[in-house]
């Protein structure tokens, strides 16, 4: 069965500092991933996915995620965050073989003025 | 568009209380899913409906019935309720069906659920 662990439950950064928001996953088959970005009080909305391809994925608003898959992680990124980047940031998985998505715990960004 | 509504917004209920929550998309999609997210946690899953037709529960008690009228739409009707029910209720779509794993979720601004 798949999992995914993401080691940080929250990480508070200054504005315009860089990120690093960790998801490890677990799997014994072929594997897509997902980061879902949750604002206060609204669902979830995709940021980016990996199904195949070039290993190196960004989203329309600066994040990028490598998936590495000796190390079985799929690391979310930004150089330099905003206010608004101020969520609740969900790692996903799902396997060729199911149609099941399981997320990891979320992780709550935070960015100061 | 690529947008999933939810009614109501909020709904308070007590745990004899009968009620029903609803979700419409008009993107096509022909997979639909109910999530449940309790405060400071992942959403679960709880139902997929593929094709107008309930293709997986995930063991979730009969106090939650499902109901798919048309590609469209997709309900949840609530009877008897526990307080430890109350949560943020997700609905979301995607494109093609079980299996598919490949495809984007759509999620919607969910339901905040307290029963009293």
């Amino acid at each position: 069965a798949q999992s995914v662990t993401q080691l940080d439950s929250q990480v508070p950064v200054f504005e315009e500092a860089p990120v690093e928001l960790r998801c490890n996953y677990s799997s014994s088959v072929s594997v897509y991933l997902f980061w879902y970005v949750q604002y206060p009080n609204q669902g979830l909305q995709l940021l980016l996915k990996y199904l195949s391809g070039s290993t190196l994925v960004e989203s329309i608003n600066g994040f990028e995620a490598e998936f590495n898959k000796s190390q079985t992680s799929f690391h979310l990124r930004k150089p330099s965050v905003h206010i608004s980047d101020t969520a609740e940031y969900f790692c996903a998985v799902s396997e060729s073989s199911n149609y099941k998505l399981t997320f990891g715990k979320g992780t709550l960004l935070t960015v100061n003025p | 568009d690529t947008e999933v509504t939810q009614t109501p917004k909020h709904l308070v209920m007590g745990m004899t209380n009968k009620k029903s929550l609803k979700c419409e998309q008009h993107m096509g999609h022909r997979a639909m899913y109910w999530y449940k997210q309790k405060a400071k946690k992942p959403p679960e899953l709880m139902f997929v409906y593929s094709y107008e037709k309930l293709s997986i529960n995930e063991s979730v008690p009969s106090r939650f019935s499902p109901e798919c009228p048309n590609s469209s739409l997709l309900n949840l009707h609530l009877h008897a309720l526990q307080p430890e029910d109350s949560a943020l209720y997700l609905c979301a779509s995607s494109q093609t069906t079980q299996g598919a794993s490949t495809d984007t979720q759509y999620f919607g601004p969910g339901t905040r659920l307290t029963v009293l």
